[in-house]
C-alpha cells in the first residue's frame, strides 16, 4: 500500500536553530498538509498546499514557518528559528484529487525536540 | 466552546464488546467526517469517512453522522485487543480543506 514517508523520524535541535522536516507524499496525490501534535494534545492543522502554493494556513503557521515542494516528490516544512514550544510530532499528510475519499494518508511523523 | 468535542475516555472493554465512540461539533459548515486510529507515536490512520448525514459500514466498523444534532459516532463490533489505540474524529468543511480534530479517545480492549 502506498505510504507517506517522513524523515527524519526524530530530530533534536538547539533553540534558535533552523530545521527542515522532509516528506515524500504518495505519488499521485495533489493535496499536501502539515499537522503537528504536541505530546498529549490534539492534532493541529498547520498548512495546506496545492498547485505549488499555500491554500490555507493556521495561526500557528507564522513567519517562522515555510513550506516548499522543491521537486516533484518532496514536500518540506522549514522552521527558521526554533522555540521550545515547537517541540511536537510533525505529521505530513496527502490526499488524492479523487472526490470520494475525504481523508488523508498521514506519514509516521517527525518528533522534533527543541532544547 | 471547542469546535469539536470528543468523549474523553479512556475506555476499557472486554474482547468481543461493542464500542461506541462519539464526537459533537459546533461548526455547521462541517460536511466531511472522518475517523482515524492512532497508535502511540505513530501517524493517524484513516478508518472511515462519510459525507453529510447517514451511516457507513466497513467490516466491524460503522460510522454514523447526525448533522441535525451535530453528533457523530463510530461503532466497533466484536472488538479485538488489536483495536486498542486512540481514536480521533476529524471534520472539515470542504473535501480538501483543513481538518479539525477531536482530542481523541483511548480504547483498551482486554483479552
Amino acid at each position: 500500500e502506498p505510504e507517506v514517508t517522513q524523515t527524519p523520524s526524530h530530530q533534536v535541535t538547539q533553540m534558535g536553530q533552523e530545521v527542515i522536516l522532509r516528506c515524500v507524499p504518495i505519488s499521485n496525490h495533489l493535496y499536501f498538509y502539515w499537522y503537528r501534535q504536541i505530546l498529549g494534545q490534539k492534532v493541529e492543522f498547520l498548512v495546506s498546499f496545492y498547485n505549488n502554493e499555500i491554500s490555507e494556513k493556521s495561526e500557528i503557521f507564522d513567519d517562522q514557518f515555510s513550506v516548499e515542494r522543491p521537486d516533484g516528490s518532496n514536500f518540506t516544512l522549514k522552521i527558521r528559528s526554533t522555540k521550545l514550544e515547537d517541540s511536537a510530532m510533525y505529521f505530513c499528510a496527502s490526499r488524492s484529487r479523487s472526490g470520494d475519499n475525504y481523508g488523508y494518508t498521514f506519514g509516521s511523523g517527525t518528533r522534533l525536540t527543541v532544547v | 466552546q471547542k469546535e469539536v468535542e470528543q468523549d474523553p475516555g479512556p475506555l476499557s472493554v472486554p474482547e468481543g464488546a461493542i464500542v461506541s465512540l462519539n464526537c459533537t461539533y459546533s461548526n455547521s459548515a462541517f460536511q466531511y467526517f472522518m475517523w482515524y486510529r492512532q497508535y502511540s507515536r505513530k501517524g493517524p490512520e484513516l478508518l472511515m469517512y462519510t459525507y453529510s448525514s447517514g451511516n457507513k459500514e466497513d467490516g466491524r466498523f460503522t460510522a454514523q453522522v447526525d448533522k441535525s444534532s451535530k453528533y457523530i459516532s463510530l461503532f466497533i463490533r466484536d472488538s479485538q485487543p488489536s483495536d486498542s489505540a486512540t481514536y480521533l474524529c476529524a471534520m472539515s468543511g470542504t473535501n480538501a480543506g483543513k481538518s479539525t480534530f477531536g482530542d481523541g479517545t483511548t480504547l483498551t480492549v482486554k483479552p
